[in-house]
Parts: structure tokens; C-alpha cells; sequence
């Protein structure tokens, strides 16, 4: 069964940076690409970035400039990390995986993680 | 602006069919990537509702269609449920953006 989770704190101050973990199980994340999307309250999907754990990654170019993709492929994480935040970055968070290549459905999320910018 | 355009929302009676359109571009959906579907129900994680175009993952039932066609596709419910309102995306590839577009969402009331 494979399963995705999210973790972080869900109170970040603006300018300081966002830190997310995607904590994947039941796959190896060595064999998928996997993205971060976030969907700011009460608004659509957006899609942020994915990698694969290879080295390849790509960005929103919205975001591209702020945004960082890492993977740990001895715990089967991967983060995220998004810098200079804004009152506008505030979001629910989800990772999930691509079903084979980067241009293919999402087939798991996670629940999500709700992320507020605020002081 | 999504790069991906659906209409902000739709409606049907219980039994009713239903369509839901997304257009793209010739960087996207005309550029031959697959368009696939998600559900998300209220206070949820979106849910893959039809990958490539028209296929339905395990557990989705067969009142669930899509089509693609150019630029743009659909999504075709049909004997409307209750259970169906929900938020629907659809998402793409972009070959200029290199990397994945969904649509702005349309929210699907029974009424």
C-alpha cells in the first residue's frame, strides 16, 4: 500500500523559509517521479515542482527562484524548501507521485498539510 | 490564470449527465500529453479520477468518461449522484513551462 505524508510546521514567519518532508511508504521512491503542489485556501491546484531522485528536477518558473527540491533516498523522503515567504504562500501542501514519467497522473497524495505565513 | 481553462462550475440534477471541458494549447494538450482527471471531495486530498485521457483507475465507477480531442478534453459524468459534488481538475504537461498545468478547477453542485 503506498502512502504518502507530509510533515512540517504549520506556522512559518514571513521572509523565513518553508521546510517540508514527504515521508513515502510501501514504494521505493527511487522508481517514480514525485511533485509538491499546494492549493492557497479555498483556491485551485498549483502545481510547485518534481524531481526525480536521479537528480532531475524542474520548477514552476513562478516559483523557481525560491524553490529547492531534495531527496533522501536512505530515509524515502523528499523536501521541500521555499524561501522568503509571503502571506501569499500560505497553503495546504501535498506531495504526490507520478504514475511512471513526469508527465503522467498523480496517483498518491498525501493529506496534505496546511501551511500559514503569518507573524 | 491557469494555463489550462474549465469552466468555474457546472450543475445537474440526480440522474442527470454532466460534462466538464478543459482547454489548452499547442504547448500542452495539442502537443499530444495526456490529459488526466482528478476528484476532490470537501476538506480532501485530491483523488486521480481518469489518467491518459479516458481510463478509469480501479474503484472509479463507469458513470466516469473522458475524451480528448486538439486542445482540449472533457470529463462526462452521467447518472449524477449526490456523492459526486465535488471539485473537478483536470492537468496536463506543458512543453514550454516543462512541467505539469492543471486546470483552474469547476466546482459540480447536484442539485
Amino acid at each position: 500500500q503506498v502512502q504518502l505524508q507530509e510533515s512540517g510546521p504549520g506556522l512559518v514567519k514571513p521572509s523565513e523559509t518553508l521546510s517540508l518532508t514527504c515521508t513515502v511508504s510501501g514504494v521505493s521512491i527511487t522508481s517514480y517521479y514525485w511533485s509538491w503542489i499546494w492549493q492557497p485556501p479555498g483556491k485551485g491546484l498549483e502545481w510547485i515542482g518534481y524531481f526525480y531522485y536521479s537528480g532531475t528536477t524542474n520548477y514552476n518558473p513562478s516559483l523557481k527562484s525560491r524553490v529547492t527540491i531534495s531527496v533522501d533516498t536512505s530515509k524515502n523522503q523528499f523536501s521541500l524548501r521555499l524561501s522568503s515567504v509571503t502571506a501569499a504562500d500560505t497553503a495546504i501542501y501535498y506531495c504526490a507521485r507520478h504514475n511512471s514519467y513526469n508527465y503522467e497522473g498523480l496517483d498518491y497524495w498525501g493529506q496534505g498539510t496546511l501551511v500559514t505565513v503569518s507573524s | 490564470q491557469s494555463v489550462l481553462t474549465q469552466p468555474p462550475s457546472v450543475s445537474g440534477a440526480p440522474g442527470q449527465r454532466v460534462t466538464i471541458s478543459c482547454t489548452g494549447s499547442s504547448s500542452n494538450i495539442g502537443a499530444y500529453y495526456d490529459v488526466h482527471w482528478y476528484q476532490q471531495l470537501p476538506g480532501t486530498a485530491p483523488k486521480l479520477l481518469m489518467y491518459r485521457n479516458k481510463n478509469r483507475p480501479s474503484g472509479v465507477p463507469d458513470r466516469f468518461s473522458g475524451s480528448k480531442s486538439g486542445t482540449s478534453a472533457s470529463l462526462a459524468i452521467t447518472g449524477l449522484q449526490a456523492e459526486d459534488e465535488a471539485d473537478y481538475y483536470c492537468q496536463s504537461y506543458d512543453t514550454s513551462l516543462s512541467g505539469v498545468v492543471f486546470g483552474g478547477g469547476t466546482k459540480l453542485t447536484v442539485l
